[in-house]
Order: C-alpha cells, then sequence, then structure tokens
C-alpha cells in the first residue's frame, strides 16, 4: 500500500518568513495529493491540492510543487502569519484505482508561526 | 455546499459499552464515506472505506467485528464500537465524497471525541 512521509515534525518561524514542507511517497499510482490544516480538536480543512497532470499549483500564499518522478511533493506557506499557527498534514491518493480514492497521511507537521 | 456533520461530538462511556457514531453528507449525496481514527498528536489513519448498500473494506489491523459500519443511504454512514474499552479513545473523523462530482475532494466531518472510562 501507499506510504506517505512528511517532514519536518514541528517547524517554528518568525511572522513574515516562509515555511516549506516536505513529503514523500511511495506509490507511482497515486495522483491525487492534497493539503490539510489541522487545529487542535477540529476537523482537516483543504487548503490546496494537486493532481499528478500539474507540477505546481498556488493559490495567494500557498503553493503546492509535485514531482512525480522523485515522488515528493512540497507546501509553501509565504509571508507567513501567527493564525497559520495549526498542524499540517499531506496525503496522497490513488483517485482512479479500485481504492475509491482514499487518502493516506502523512505524519503532520506542527508550524508554529511567531509574532 | 458539501457540509458533512457527526452525532455526537463527543461521548463518554463506560469500558464494555457500546457506542454508535453518526456521519450525515447535508446537502449532497455520498456514494463513498470513509472512517479515520486520530490519536492525540498523531495523524489520521483510516479504520474503512464504506459504499452505500455494499460492505465496508477495512483496513489492514481493524477489527470489523468491532468497529461495524453501516452505510444504509447515501447520506449516512455509521460507525459502532462494539465493547469499546479504553484503548478505543479516539477522535473519529468521517469524510465523504460526493457522488456524481468527479472530483478527488473528501469533505471531513467534525469528528467525535470518544472516551471510554
Amino acid at each position: 500500500g501507499e506510504n506517505v512521509e512528511q517532514h519536518p515534525s514541528t517547524l517554528s518561524v518568525q511572522e513574515g518568513d516562509s515555511a516549506v514542507i516536505k513529503c514523500t511517497y511511495s506509490d507511482s499510482a497515486s495522483n491525487y495529493f492534497p493539503w490539510y490544516k489541522q487545529e487542535l480538536g477540529k476537523r482537516p480543512q483543504l487548503i490546496i491540492d494537486i493532481r499528478s497532470n500539474v507540477g505546481e499549483k498556488k493559490d495567494q500564499r500557498i503553493a503546492v510543487t509535485l514531482n512525480k518522478t522523485a515522488k515528493h511533493f512540497s507546501l509553501h506557506i509565504t509571508e507567513t502569519q501567527p493564525e497559520d499557527s495549526a498542524v499540517y498534514f499531506c496525503a496522497a491518493s490513488n483517485a482512479g484505482g479500485t481504492s475509491y480514492g482514499k487518502l493516506t497521511f502523512g505524519q503532520g507537521t506542527i508550524l508554529t508561526v511567531h509574532p | 455546499g458539501a457540509v458533512v456533520s457527526q452525532h455526537p461530538s463527543w461521548v463518554i462511556c463506560k469500558s464494555g459499552t457500546s457506542v454508535k457514531i453518526e456521519c450525515r453528507s447535508l446537502d449532497f449525496q455520498a456514494t463513498t464515506m470513509f472512517w479515520y481514527r486520530q490519536f492525540p498528536k498523531q495523524s489520521l489513519m483510516l479504520m474503512a472505506t464504506s459504499n452505500e448498500g455494499s460492505k465496508a473494506t477495512y483496513e489492514q489491523g481493524v477489527e470489523k467485528d468491532k468497529f461495524l459500519i453501516n452505510h444504509a443511504s447515501l447520506t449516512l454512514s455509521t460507525l459502532t464500537v462494539t465493547s469499546a474499552h479504553p484503548e478505543d479513545s479516539s477522535f473519529y473523523i468521517c469524510s465523504a465524497k460526493r457522488w456524481g462530482e468527479g472530483t478527488d475532494t473528501q469533505y471531513f466531518g467534525p469528528g467525535t471525541r470518544l472516551t471510554v472510562l
């Protein structure tokens, strides 16, 4: 099955700095890569996603890059703000396969943005 | 649109009792629902995939006789934790894929905090 590794486990930055979180996946059939933000005790919120036919996607301060050959993808947050502080999870799935697009999550990154 | 609810939001029960958690898609039909478990400071671990009208598909290591899943309609899936024990205490989250949307997006419920005494 799929295995997703996420690094770093914790990340501390100053407000205004950039933050980068990286994930690798093992199953070359995976073709959908979402990123979620989760605050304590809350549901995961989709912040951006990318599909395997695209190498990069950007939404305001958030961007995701995908390298299919190397099987890794990264989340980039620019101009970080204290409200960006949360746990971030990457995930991978084979959206068109027989597994109904089940997600395999990375271990999570605790991002802390200091004012 | 695409709202998923869970009930209850939290539950405390005694060891040995059974607890049922409901997951509803409020404004869309969901052909597939997923159940996850999240222990404190850990990631989401998929427990099972639930398709309407079919038996659930459980992930390796998840006891199907202990975690009963029923997906009787396109808007409701239930997870019953049978004979719950303290080690079953966790945050249980469901997600749903919208039928006919043709995308990969999963919409997550708010989660249910289960505490077994």
